[in-house]
């Protein structure tokens, strides 16, 4: 299957300060990755749909101040939570599918376990 | 409303038994369905998924899943679990919006086998 990437896996901040996420797909281009917010009762949350070369859209309730996302190439989008705080700790996943095919299956990074102090 | 409901929390098998995690959804049009499974502190690992055609659809590590139009069910299966199965699993169904679309996942369901 295809490979997506995400970097940092881990990162402790200070409330207040930024945190960027990357998510990269390796061998594939995606226009489309979805960002995702799993929370420790193990439900996956879609938080916004980035797409290459336009604003992303976002789920209702998620501030997109907050979570500004940008996907500037066919392989890599990135997640900034600024001026995080403690209720942003949480453990966020991107996926993407390859072909173009909204009937293909996602293709997971292995998440960013995000730690604001 | 799309959605997809996970009725159980957690599934207990013992190894070596036939194991079921139920999945049920409920979108406009026809549905495309999706299981992943979840290892600890992973990203989410593709299963398999019915899109049209026969209903049985076969997946990796020997699961499989039937769609049965008329409950609107997708269940999860496996005829002999191994220990090693034990972990997170997503029911996910795509749902179209504005022309536009997207995932919805089910809640989970915890997979336990025991030895």
């Amino acid at each position: 299957g295809a490979v997506v990437s995400q970097h940092p896996s881990r990162v402790i901040c200070k409330s207040g300060t930024s945190v960027k996420i990357e998510c990269r797909s390796l061998d594939f281009q995606a226009t489309t990755m979805f960002w995702y917010r799993q929370f420790p009762k193990k439900s996956l949350m879609l938080m916004a749909t980035s797409n290459e070369g336009s604003k992303a859209t976002y789920e209702q309730g998620v501030e997109k101040d907050k979570f500004l996302i940008n996907h500037a190439s066919l392989t890599l989008s990135t997640l900034t939570v600024t001026s995080a705080h403690p209720e942003d700790s949480s453990f966020y996943i991107c996926s993407g599918g390859h072909g173009g095919g909204a009937y293909n299956e996602q293709f997971f990074g292995p998440g960013t376990r995000l730690t604001v102090l | 409303a799309q959605s997809v409901a996970q009725p159980e929390d957690q599934v207990n098998v013992a190894e070596g038994n036939p194991l079921t995690v139920k999945c049920t959804y409920s979108v406009s049009g026809n549905p495309y369905l999706f299981w992943y499974v979840q290892y600890p502190n992973r990203g989410l690992q593709f299963l398999l998924k019915y899109i049209t055609g026969d209903n049985l659809v076969k997946g990796s590590y020997g699961f499989e899943a039937e769609f049965n139009k008329s409950q609107t069910s997708f269940h999860l299966k496996k005829p002999s679990a191994l220990v090693s199965d034990s972990a997170l699993y997503f029911c996910a169904v795509r749902a179209t919006t504005s022309g536009t679309y997207k995932y919805i996942f089910g809640t989970g369901t915890r997979l336990k086998v025991l030895a």
